[in-house]
């Protein structure tokens, strides 16, 4: 059974940091693509950092680019989300997804819970 | 890299049909394969409902179906049921390591 269970989320002041870990199970992490998409309160989701299977290569959304970093450790099978300049617009339940294939599709086949990042003063 | 377009809310009777529109452009919907939808209930993660345009992942009953013609996307739930309430999401392949997803659309069950 698949399992993508995410940790990290809280409370933090704007211009902060937080790192958002995720614990995969179930399948051979190194072999598929892996994202964070986010989704504020009352709000749609967006999609905020992809990284494909083996690593090296990722992309981000521009509303996080420059700030936020995601990254993979294949022998830990956990996938990261280093969040740097929080603004209060950052503010969201972010969640861990596991895509389809090896190369990012943007098939998103399983969803973590979610863990929520609040940047509030 | 601009959120997709649906409608924001549709409507239907028990045992109807609803169409979701998903609307985008050369770079995303109409230039790749990888278009997915996806149900979610309040307080609940997303679920994949459709994926590569029309394919069901196992367990999606087949009232849930998608199509594509240039650069819209569209999901089609027949036999609507009360369960199908919730809100459904688009999403698009739009190249390099990059993925967009739609609006969002609240189906309503009348």
């Amino acid at each position: 059974e698949v399992q993508l269970l995410e940790s990290g989320g809280g409370l933090v002041q704007p211009g902060g940091s937080l790192r958002l870990s995720c614990a995969a199970s179930g399948f051979t992490f190194s072999s598929y693509a892996m994202s964070w998409v986010r989704q504020a309160p009352g709000k749609g989701l967006e999609w905020v950092a992809g990284i494909r299977g083996s690593g090296g290569s990722s992309d981000y959304a521009d509303s996080v680019k420059g700030r936020f970093t995601i990254s993979r450790d294949n022998s830990n099978n956990t996938l990261y989300l280093q969040m740097n300049s929080l603004r209060a617009e950052d503010t969201a339940v972010y969640y861990c997804v596991k895509d389809l294939r090896a190369l990012l599709s943007a098939i998103h086949d399983y969803w973590g819970q979610g863990t929520l990042v609040t940047v509030s003063s | 890299q601009s959120a997709l377009t649906q409608p924001r809310s549709v409507s239907g009777s028990p045992g109807q049909s609803v169409t979701i529109s998903c609307t985008g452009t050369s770079n995303d919907v109409g230039g790749y394969t990888y278009v997915s939808w996806y149900q979610q209930h309040p307080g609940k993660a997303p679920k994949l409902m459709i994926y590569d345009v029309t394919k069901r992942p196992s367990g999606v009953p087949d009232r849930f179906s998608g199509s594509k013609s240039g650069n819209t996307a569209s999901l089609t739930i027949s036999g609507l049921q009360a369960e199908d309430e919730a809100d459904y999401y688009c999403s698009s392949y739009a190249g390099r390591y990059i993925a967009v997803f739609g609006t969002g659309t609240r189906v309503n069950v009348v």
